[in-house]
């Protein structure tokens, strides 16, 4: 079975300093990833997903997410934050070789940037 | 580009009523699901439509929920009757369904439901 775990229930970060929001995964086979943010009282926003190919994906808003398969980690990233980051954050896994598209989320990471 | 829209936003009942709520795709997306999200959780997949086919319906308590996508578009998930742990927010995603697992699934903004 898939899962992901999301290890910090939050992260605070000052304004202009980098952030970075952890995330790691298992599931059998090479896992496809995402990154999604949500703001209060909003649905789910896409910010980037891998797939194959580069460990270093870029997404929306200045975001970026390193895969790494031998720590089975999928970090997202951002080299200045901004107070507007602030948000819940999730990060997603799907199992290829399963016959549905199911995407299993972690419990989510809030962020706060302080100005 | 209209996104996926969702109503209502919010509903509150007493336990053992009935709900419905509606979800309109993305123009041209296949495949449709709901999501559960209950406070302090990520989202839990009730129930995948792909046109107007049930793909995975396995976390759905179908004992009192439900849902339809009669005509491959719009869809409507219901619950009778409602428990206190119900209380959560529906959200309904879509996704082009290409029939490959690479597909993003886009999120509606949610219906917030509260059972008293």
């Amino acid at each position: 079975a898939q899962s992901v775990a999301q290890p910090e229930d939050q992260v605070n970060v000052a304004e202009g300093n980098p952030l970075t929001v952890k995330c790691t995964y298992s599931v059998s086979g090479n896992p496809y990833l995402f990154w999604y943010v949500q703001y209060p009282n909003r649905g789910l926003q896409f910010l980037l997903k891998y797939i194959t190919g580069d460990n270093l994906v870029k997404g929306s808003y200045g975001f970026e997410a390193e895969f790494n398969k031998s720590q089975t980690s999928f970090h997202l990233k951002k080299p200045s934050a901004l107070v507007s980051d602030s948000a819940l954050y999730f990060c997603a896994v799907r199992d290829p070789h399963s016959g549905y598209s199911t995407l299993t989320f972690g419990k989510g990471t809030m962020l706060l940037v302080s100005p | 580009e209209a996104g996926v829209a969702q109503s209502p936003r919010y509903k509150i009942i007493e336990k053992r009523q009935s709900v419905a709520f509606w979800c309109n795709p993305i123009s041209g997306h296949a495949t449709l699901y709901w999501y559960q999200q209950i406070l302090g959780q990520g989202p839990k997949l009730l129930i995948q439509f792909q046109n107007n086919g049930v793909v995975d319906d396995s976390q759905l308590p179908k004992d009192r929920f439900s849902a339809e996508r009669l005509k491959g578009v719009d869809s409507t998930l219901k619950i009778q009757p409602a428990k206190l742990e119900d209380s959560a927010v529906y959200l309904c995603a879509s996704s082009l369904g290409t029939g490959t697992s690479t597909d993003t699934q886009y999120f509606g903004p949610g219906t917030r439901l509260t059972v008293l």
